[in-house]
């Protein structure tokens, strides 16, 4: 059984705080994605890594993915109350039948003025 | 944008009654996927289907839960005889236009809430 733990579980910091988020697990993944979570709807897609060490960035969210393909973090720069929500990490094993993720435990985010 | 969107969006049903969960995946999707979240919990895999056949399924897929894509558009979820421990949000997701590996992101629907009295 693969599991993916994510921490800190909860985090509240305030506008302008530079945060980071991290996904560690004893497997390997072919991919590594981010998730957002709001409350009653189902995860939105952040962004995909799939190479080990791969860094990807979508304005202020840095994503990496350990060079091992076992853990990834994501880092959020300049904190803003709209960052505010359940950020999921999910790891991906493909297969000829698809990609089977396997989720983290989430951590949830509130960034206050 | 694409989306994959589910339906109905509540459901409450009296346990032991059958529910039919629907979704329409990304329509050049090949991959298709349930997932459930019960309340408090993290998202878990239930099913993956592919070229008309369940390819992939977890513990909690048991003989209660069947899979179907009946036409081209819609795939559903059912649930034969509902236990008050299926409550949860149901999430359909979809994969991929192309048949293979590539990077296996997954797009989620919306989600279906499930309530078992």
């Amino acid at each position: 059984t693969q599991l993916l733990e994510q921490s800190p579980q909860f985090l509240s910091i305030q506008e302008g705080e530079n945060l980071t988020v991290y996904c560690n697990s004893s497997s390997v993944f072919s991919s590594l994605q981010w998730y957002r979570q709001e409350p009653g709807e189902g995860p939105v897609l952040l962004v995909t890594v799939v190479t080990g060490g791969e860094v990807k960035k979508l304005k202020r969210l840095t994503f990496q993915f350990g060079d091992a393909r076992k853990d990834s973090s994501l880092h959020i720069t300049a904190a803003q109350p709209g960052d505010t929500g359940l950020y999921l990490c999910a790891g991906g094993v493909l297969t000829g039948g698809g990609n089977k993720l396997t989720f983290g435990t989430g951590t949830q985010l509130k960034v206050e003025l | 944008e694409p989306e994959v969107t589910q339906t109905p969006s509540h459901q409450v049903t009296q346990m032991g009654q059958e529910v039919i969960l629907r979704c329409v995946p990304i329509s050049n999707h090949l991959y298709f996927y349930w997932y459930r979240q019960i309340l408090g919990q993290k998202v878990e895999f239930l099913v993956s289907f592919y070229n008309n056949e369940i390819s992939e399924k977890s513990e909690i897929f048991d003989d209660q839960f069947s899979v179907e894509r009946p036409d081209g558009s819609n795939f559903t979820l059912k649930i034969r005889s509902t236990k008050l421990e299926d409550s949860a949000m149901y999430f359909c997701a979809s994969s991929t236009d192309r048949a293979g590996w590539g990077t296996g992101e997954l797009f989620f629907g919306e989600g279906s809430r499930l309530t078992v009295l």
